[in-house]
C-alpha cells in the first residue's frame, strides 16, 4: 500500500500524560498537513510542512501542541498535557505541492482523552 | 478560499444515481472545486477536482455550471459502500496564491439504502 500511514490508529490515555502521532506520507510528496476533526465537524486544519520546514500554523495548535518533521519524510505530532478537549482524531495528509496540490489523507488516529 | 454551500443530507436508493449539489457562488477565476467523503471513522478520501469542465473519474463526474457558481456531484450508481459525508471545497491552486489548507464545512450526508 503507498498510501499515507498513520500509527496508531487509536491511543487512549489519561489527562495529563503525553501522546505521540506518527504520518508517514506518500513516497516523494513534499507537503505533509495535520489536521484535527471532532464528532460532528468537518476536519480542521493544524498545520502543514514543506519538506521539513513547518510553514504555517494554525491559532488551533496551542502551545502543547509540536509538529516536526525532521528529514522531510514522516511527520510527529505530539501533545503534551493532554486535556479532554483534545479528543479527536487526528489527520495527516500529504501532496506534492505543486498547482493543484491535491491532498491525500491518512486513516486517522482516534484519540480518547479520559 | 470560497465558502460553500451543501444540504446537509440526501437520500439515494441503491443503483441509481446520486446527484450532489454545492453552491459557490463566490468562487473566483483560479479556484478548483474539490469533492472529498469520508466514510464513518475513516479519513476523507479524494473524489475528483475541476476547474472549468466537467470531469469524469473512475469514482464520480464532477459537473460545473458555465458561470462557475455551482457545481453537482454525481455518483452515476450508488452503492452501499458509497454511504458517507461528502464535502465540496474550493481552493485556488498553489502558484496562483491559493491557501494550503483544505477548509471542510459540515457536507452532505449521503445514505444509499436498499
Amino acid at each position: 500500500d503507498t498510501g499515507v500511514s498513520q500509527n496508531p490508529r487509536h491511543k487512549i490515555t489519561k489527562r495529563g500524560q503525553n501522546v505521540t502521532f506518527r504520518c508517514d506520507p506518500i513516497s516523494e510528496h513534499n507537503r505533509l498537513y495535520w489536521y484535527r476533526q471532532t464528532l460532528g465537524q468537518g476536519p480542521e486544519f493544524l498545520t502543514y510542512f514543506q519538506n521539513e520546514a513547518q510553514l504555517e500554523k494554525s491559532r488551533l495548535l496551542s502551545d502543547r501542541f509540536s509538529a516536526e518533521r525532521p528529514k522531510g519524510s514522516f511527520s510527529t505530532l505530539e501533545i503534551q498535557r493532554t486535556e479532554q478537549g483534545d479528543s479527536a482524531m487526528y489527520l495527516c495528509a500529504s501532496s506534492l505541492g505543486l498547482g493543484p496540490d491535491t491532498q491525500y489523507f491518512g486513516p486517522g488516529t482516534r484519540l480518547t482523552v479520559l | 478560499d470560497a465558502k460553500t454551500t451543501q444540504p446537509p443530507s440526501m437520500d439515494c436508493a441503491e443503483g441509481r444515481a446520486a446527484n450532489l449539489p454545492c453552491n459557490h457562488s463566490t468562487i473566483s477565476g483560479n479556484e478548483y472545486v474539490y469533492w472529498y467523503r469520508q466514510i464513518h471513522s475513516q479519513g476523507p478520501q479524494y473524489i475528483i477536482h475541476g476547474l472549468k469542465n466537467n470531469e469524469t473519474n473512475e469514482m464520480a463526474s464532477l459537473i460545473i455550471t458555465e458561470d462557475r457558481k455551482s457545481s453537482t456531484l454525481i455518483l452515476p450508481h450508488a452503492t452501499l459502500r458509497d454511504t458517507a459525508v461528502y464535502y465540496c471545497i474550493v481552493r485556488a491552486a498553489i502558484n496562483r496564491g491559493g491557501g494550503n489548507k483544505l477548509t471542510f464545512g459540515t457536507g452532505t450526508q449521503l445514505k444509499v439504502e436498499l
